[in-house]
């Protein structure tokens, strides 16, 4: 079964609007954290928010915030006020503690101006 | 603090040469991954060392082996090289294995 699921391979938003890119994980640990990450054309994969599985609270990072839900199994990623620079592709990840990173397929967004 | 470096940058090899990549960690950070990502088959793990002992691994051909050397510098090498091993070549560190990974620039290596 695919740890990472990202079912959206492309979406459009309109400048300074919201917008959700959806996660999905699989993991029978009680334990993980979850990870999102921006890849801009140039190719680096940039780090943008953090949630560890027992955070009561969603993670939020300036325009970013993580809409967790456990029992759902679900990690999007909300984007708010979306800038021309927001276009890129998007992972979400997965990390059970002492394994590897598991990385979704990613999510092309195009900020339309 | 610097972030992680990766050399080379670019790279044009051909058909069953090898080629050694570098990638040195942000400072104090003893985990290193490295990961492989081409158009078809996305972002795939390749292995991760931690001080100097390789913790996990991908499913990869023996062909791509890497080793961590005591200053966590790590070098992964990829020995009679393919066509479909060109790819963009990404290494991460973290400061533990449960961190978070932030990753280096990328080699782009091109096998003709």
């Amino acid at each position: 079964a695919q740890k990472i699921t990202q079912t959206q391979p492309g979406m459009f938003v309109q400048e300074k609007e919201a917008v959700t890119l959806d996660c999905t994980y699989d993991t029978s640990d009680q334990s993980y954290g979850l990870f999102w990450y921006k890849q801009p054309s140039s190719g680096e994969m940039i780090f943008l928010i953090y949630q560890g599985s027992y955070d009561e609270q969603n993670a939020t990072e300036g325009r970013y915030s993580l809409n967790f839900q456990k029992a759902r199994k679900s990690a999007n990623l909300v984007i708010s006020a979306s800038q021309l620079g927001d276009s890129a592709m998007y992972f979400c990840a997965m990390r059970e503690p002492g394994n590897q990173f598991y990385f979704g397929t990613g999510t092309s967004l195009t900020v339309i101006p | 603090k610097a972030g992680v470096t990766q050399t080379p940058r670019y790279l044009i090899k051909t058909r069953g040469q090898q080629v050694t990549l570098s990638c040195s960690p942000i400072s104090g950070h003893r985990s290193v991954s490295w990961y492989q990502q081409t158009p078809g088959q996305g972002l795939q793990f390749l292995f991760e060392y931690f001080s100097e002992t390789q913790r996990n691994k991908g499913n990869f051909p023996g062909r791509f082996s890497g080793r961590q050397f005591s200053n966590s510098r790590s070098e992964m090498n990829v020995s009679t090289l393919e066509l479909g091993d060109s790819a963009l070549y990404l290494c991460a560190s973290s400061s533990g294995l449960s961190n978070t990974q932030y990753f280096g620039p990328g080699t782009r290596l091109t096998v003709l």
